[in-house]
């Protein structure tokens, strides 16, 4: 079965410092994975999506992520975090088929809230 | 450009009441989805529609109605509400299967 793991529920960093959100999947195919983030109040924003080709995708706000087959995961990185990435983080993966059909659903992990220290 | 809107974004009722959920997208994309969050489960999909009068349960449906009558609108019914489904509520749409789901502001609902 499909599913989305993110080690981390709470991660801590200085302003200025790098980043690193780990998300593993388990998947029976070539995944499409996506990071979303929320910030308080809000709903979720795309900030971006691997489909196939180079396995290092770029996003908005200055975020990478890179998608390693062998290890099953996609990792979220930012070499310098600014204040206003406090948010929270959710990693996804699908599209999960349904029958033989191509429903379009995602699995998201449970989050991972990103704190910013001045 | 208006995107998904829902509606209302806060709402307060007892247990046992009927309460509708709105969700109202813009594009005419096909697929709708629809999402409870609560602390330690991330987001989970409780329904979801690849058309107008085409649903499907998603991983906790119990409790819930959906219907899907015009692509541009997916309303979600709780029909008799309980304590355990005080949560927010995320709406969100695509285009196609292989395209990124836009996420409505959400709806935090709870129930007395």
């Amino acid at each position: 079965a499909q599913s989305v793991t993110q080690p981390d529920i709470h991660i801590t960093v200085s302003e200025g410092a790098s980043l690193e959100l780990r998300c593993n999947y388990s998947y029976g195919a070539t995944p499409y994975l996506f990071w979303y983030v929320q910030s308080p109040g809000q709903g979720l924003q795309l900030l971006l999506k691997y489909f196939s080709g180079d396995t290092l995708v770029q996003g908005i706000k200055g975020f990478e992520a890179e998608f390693k087959r062998s290890q099953s995961s996609f990792n979220l990185r930012k070499p310098s975090v600014h204040w206003s990435d406090a948010a929270e983080y959710f990693c996804a993966v699908g599209p999960c088929p349904h029958g033989s059909g191509n429903t379009g659903k995602l699995i998201f992990g449970q989050g991972t809230t990103l704190q910013v220290k001045p | 450009d208006a995107g998904i809107t829902q509606s209302p974004r806060y709402k307060i009722t007892e247990t046992g009441r009927q309460v509708t959920l709105m969700c109202h997208q813009t594009w005419s994309h096909s697929y709708m989805f629809w999402y409870r969050q609560d602390l330690g489960h991330g987001l989970r999909l409780i329904y979801y529609s690849a058309a107008a009068d085409i649903t499907d349960k998603g991983e906790v449906p119990d409790g819930y109605v959906v219907s899907r009558s015009k692509t541009e609108n997916f309303p979600l019914t709780l029909e008799s509400a309980t304590r355990s489904q005080t949560s927010v509520y995320f709406c969100a749409s695509t285009r196609d299967t292989n395209q990124p789901q836009h996420f409505g502001d959400g709806t935090r609902l709870s129930i007395l």
